[in-house]
């Protein structure tokens, strides 16, 4: 069984400081990560994805991932109320087409 | 708004009745899915079809039942549901199911409850 565990929240951050999320999963073999952002009653959005270990940015958004320690991370920086949602950590295995999700974690953004 | 559609957005059942949930695609993705998402529980997968043939049937119950008659579209069918099964539905669809790069885009969702 994959597990991908996230905290569930809520993450509360003043507006403009950096928010840290952070996801640990279970399958080693595990090859491509990604972030979904789900505001309430909304479907999951795509917002990173990353397959290598390092750093990668994109806008006010930084995926981090460390195999080794299985640990994937999002930090956003300069938080806006708009960032207000849930966040969903996603695993795939190597060869696989089955995303193991975590159970998300809720940021707000508070103005 | 993503290239992936689900009718209806809202669904409200019996216990008795039969319905259907539809999902299309205007990606040429060749894989398409069906989640399931419960309150405070992770996105749980159901169903997975590649090229029109179902790939992953993920211990789901008798009860839903998926078709996919074409790489662009899926259903779910639902008869004699529970009320543990209300829920967020969610299509998703991608490239063709394989591979290390595979991104998954999501539909809007049924919300359905089971009454």
């Amino acid at each position: 069984q994959k597990e991908v565990e996230q905290n569930s929240g809520p993450l509360s951050v003043p507006e403009g400081a950096i928010a840290s999320l952070n996801c640990t999963y279970s399958d080693r073999g595990s090859q491509s990560f990604f972030w979904y952002r789900q505001y309430s009653g909304k479907s999951p959005e795509l917002i990173m994805s990353i397959y290598s270990n390092g750093d990668k940015e994109d806008g006010r958004f930084t995926a981090q991932l460390n195999k080794a320690s299985q640990y994937v991370s999002l930090l956003i920086r300069d938080s806006q109320p708009s960032d207000s949602a849930t966040y969903l950590c996603a695993v795939l295995g190597e060869g696989d087409y089955k995303l193991s999700f975590g159970a998300g974690t809720t940021v707000t953004v508070r103005a | 708004e993503t290239g992936v559609t689900q009718t209806p957005r809202h669904l409200v059942m019996g216990m008795t009745n039969k319905k259907s949930l539809k999902c299309e695609q205007h990606l040429g993705h060749n894989a398409m899915y069906w989640y399931k998402q419960s309150a405070k529980k992770p996105l749980e997968l159901m169903f997975v079809y590649s090229l029109e043939e179902r790939v992953e049937n993920n211990s789901v119950p008798s009860r839903f039942s998926p078709e996919c008659p074409n790489s662009s579209h899926l259903f779910l069918h639902l008869h004699t549901l529970q009320p543990e099964d209300s829920a967020l539905y969610l299509c998703a669809s991608s490239q063709d199911g394989t591979g290390l790069v595979e991104t998954q885009y999501f539909g809007p969702g049924t919300r359905l409850l089971v009454l």
